[in-house]
């Protein structure tokens, strides 16, 4: 089974950085995946990481550690629409989800 | 190019009616997973299909609920006898056959189901 723990809010200011842990105990481990869902709407892709180290998609980054069970996504240079909830997701075969992160941003 | 497509996008069922939720997948993409999402919490997987197959069905309540994927047209969620605790938001998700590329699983916009 699958077991994927984030933080459940996090607060940050409009052009700052925000860093959400993301830890996992998995059987099976065939990629980390960060989706991004704005209230009342369907999840969004926002990265993908199977090996170990930092993937860079713009403001938007994701580092992942095997050995550690670990992954984080950094948001930079936040902008208020960057408020939504953030998922990360472990595959083994099948997408299995966190809870999610509800990141807040204020001006 | 056609995203994942759930309809109905709201549905209002009354306490022991059913419900049935369609999940039209991405051209090319022959899994089907279906996830449910309870308000303010994350999503929880229900199941997993193949066309004509489920491969995982671990996340679906034992009773009232069921699911398939035909050779022809959409994958369907079944709520049989709905009660008030089924309300929640149905999420669809759909990959190729081979899900070994970032970004590959596609959520639909999903099922409001609200049961009265």
């Amino acid at each position: 089974g699958q077991n994927i723990d984030q933080p459940t809010e996090m607060t940050a200011t409009e052009g700052a950085i925000v860093q959400i842990n993301c830890t996992y105990q998995t059987s099976g481990f065939n990629g980390l995946f960060w989706y991004q869902q704005h209230a009342g709407e369907a999840p969004t892709f926002l990265s993908y990481n199977v090996l170990d180290g930092l993937e860079e998609k713009g403001r938007f980054s994701s580092f992942l550690s095997r050995s550690k069970g670990y992954s984080y996504l950094l948001l930079k240079e936040l902008q208020m629409k960057d408020s939504a909830s953030y998922l990360c997701a472990v595959r083994d075969y099948k997408l299995s989800f966190g809870a999610g992160t509800t990141v807040t941003v204020r001006a | 190019n056609a995203g994942v497509m759930q309809n109905p996008r709201h549905l209002v069922r009354r306490r022991g009616q059913e419900a049935r939720l369609r999940c039209s997948p991405m051209k090319g993409h022959s899994h089907v997973y279906w996830y449910r999402q309870l308000p303010e919490e994350g999503l929880k997987f229900m199941v997993y299909l193949q066309k004509e197959n489920i491969i995982d069905e671990s996340g679906m309540p034992k009773e009232r609920f069921s699911a398939e994927f035909p050779k022809e047209g959409p994958s369907i969620l079944r709520i049989q006898q709905v009660v008030r605790g089924d309300s929640a938001a149905y999420f669809c998700a759909s990959s190729p056959p081979n899900f070994d590329r970032p970004s590959e699983a596609f959520f639909g916009q999903g099922t409001r189901l609200t049961v009265v």
